[in-house]
């Protein structure tokens, strides 16, 4: 079965400074993977997938992440971080192929702070 | 669009007590999905619906059971509810392009 580990369940930075919020995952075959982020009372929204070759991932709100198969990392980043971005974010994966149906399997969550 | 739309948003209930969670989706998407949201854990998979008619176990689909009979509507029913049921409630759609659209949840308290 798939899991998800994300490491840090609670990250604070200053406006300004780098976030890094970890994400590994355990499987034999490389999957699917997202990061979700959820501001306080709402669903989720994704922020970016990786479904392909390109290892480096773009996404939303200046958030990218990197696939490294041979760490089974995906951590996210952001060069600088905003007041705005203080939310929950959410690691996830899916098996490939049509009878994963989309399925999807998180992390446990890191709440990002964001300090003055 | 509205997207994924949740109904109730809020809902307290005795331990004991029956309700139905509905959600519905306006995209025309196959996949539904109920999810579960507690602290420390993530979300985690109750049931889910491939198509109208058809539902499957996910994670944790004890004490639930959930119809699919119109595809857009995907309904989440707990027949006697259990504090253990407290959580938050998310249901999602997927486009087939490795993208689940969420709702806003159902937060339901069982005392």
């Amino acid at each position: 079965a798939q899991s998800v580990t994300q490491l840090g369940s609670h990250v604070s930075v200053s406006e300004g400074a780098l976030v890094l919020l970890r994400c590994n995952y355990s499987s034999s075959v490389p999957p699917y993977l997202f990061w979700y982020v959820q501001y306080p009372n709402q669903g989720l929204q994704l922020l970016l997938k990786y479904t392909s070759a390109a290892t480096l991932v773009k996404g939303i709100n200046g958030f990218e992440a990197e696939f490294k198969k041979s760490e089974t990392s995906f951590h996210l980043t952001k060069p600088s971080a905003h007041m705005s971005d203080a939310a929950e974010y959410f690691c996830a994966v899916s098996d490939r192929g049509g009878t994963s149906y989309g399925k999807l399997t998180f992390g446990q969550g890191t709440i990002l702070t964001v300090h003055p | 669009n509205a997207g994924v739309t949740q109904t109730p948003k809020f809902r307290v209930l005795k331990t004991g007590q029956s309700m139905t969670l509905l959600c519905a989706q306006d995209m025309n998407h196959e996949y539904m999905y109920w999810y579960r949201q507690d602290p420390g854990m993530g979300l985690r998979l109750i049931h889910y619906s491939v198509g109208e008619g058809t539902t499957a176990k996910g994670e944790v689909p004890d004490g639930y059971n959930v119809s699919r009979l119109k595809k857009q509507n995907f309904l989440l029913g707990l027949e006697s509810a259990a504090p253990s049921q407290t959580s938050v409630y998310f249901c999602a759609s997927y486009n087939r392009r490795e993208e689940q659209y969420f709702g806003p949840g159902t937060r339901l308290t069982v005392t």
